[in-house]
């Protein structure tokens, strides 16, 4: 069965960090370009990050650039997003998603990220 | 507030038609033939249902269809079913300054 699938979501305070990983499994990353999208409570999604296939070539949303870091290890058949100075903003359902041409065709069921003191 | 404008909310009756507009700029839809829509039920991630303005990727239903004219996208749901109640979102690529952008979503009640 293809499908991704996020973890390390939870409870941070402001200015924290945290780290969600995407693992996936059925196909090989390799083939895709990657992407984080958020999502917060009763919202249209948000284009966070997006990464190539072999990471030359990274994008940030202007929301998260400074903060947030994405990377990728295809011999792990993984994706990554480093969040650091979270903000009560940041609050959100996060989704790894895989694009293919030109549109986000797998997607994992989400990681929730709760930024609160 | 989304990039992309979308109604809030459409609603027919089963096996009527609806159309959702997505609104953009010139610097997302009206530049690029890069526009995708996603069908997404209560607690589940989204789907994708159009690719490039117009594609179906396979196994979905030929009830689904996508144009684009200017800076705005249109999600035409033919024949509608109960199934088909929802939220739908719009994306298009923006190019290097914003890379995707997202409409703010359409529930679409099935009366």
């Amino acid at each position: 069965e293809v499908q991704l699938v996020e973890s390390g979501g939870g409870l941070v305070q402001p200015g924290g960090s945290l780290r969600l990983s995407c693992a996936a499994s059925g196909f090989n990353i390799i083939g895709y370009s990657m992407n984080w999208v958020r999502q917060a409570p009763g919202k249209g999604p948000e284009w966070i990050s997006y990464i190539a296939s072999y990471s030359n070539n990274i994008q940030y949303g202007d929301s998260v650039a400074g903060r947030f870091t994405i990377s990728r290890d295809n011999a792990k058949n993984s994706l990554y997003l480093q969040m650091n100075s979270l903000r009560d903003e940041d609050t959100a359902v996060y989704y790894c998603a895989a694009d293919k041409n030109w549109a986000f065709e797998i997607w994992g069921q989400g990681a929730a990220v709760t930024v609160s003191s | 507030q989304s990039a992309l404008t979308q109604p809030a909310s459409v609603s027919g009756s089963p096996g009527q038609s609806i159309t959702i507009s997505c609104t953009g700029t010139s610097s997302d839809i009206g530049t690029y033939d890069l526009v995708s829509w996603y069908r997404q039920h209560p607690g589940e991630a989204p789907k994708v249902i159009i690719y490039g303005v117009n594609k179906r990727p396979s196994g979905v239903s030929d009830r689904f269809s996508g144009s684009k004219s200017g800076n705005t996208a249109s999600l035409t749901i033919s024949g509608l079913l109960p199934e088909d109640e929802a939220d739908y979102f719009c994306c298009s690529h923006a190019g290097s300054s914003n890379y995707w952008v997202f409409g703010g979503g359409t529930k679409l009640t099935v009366l």
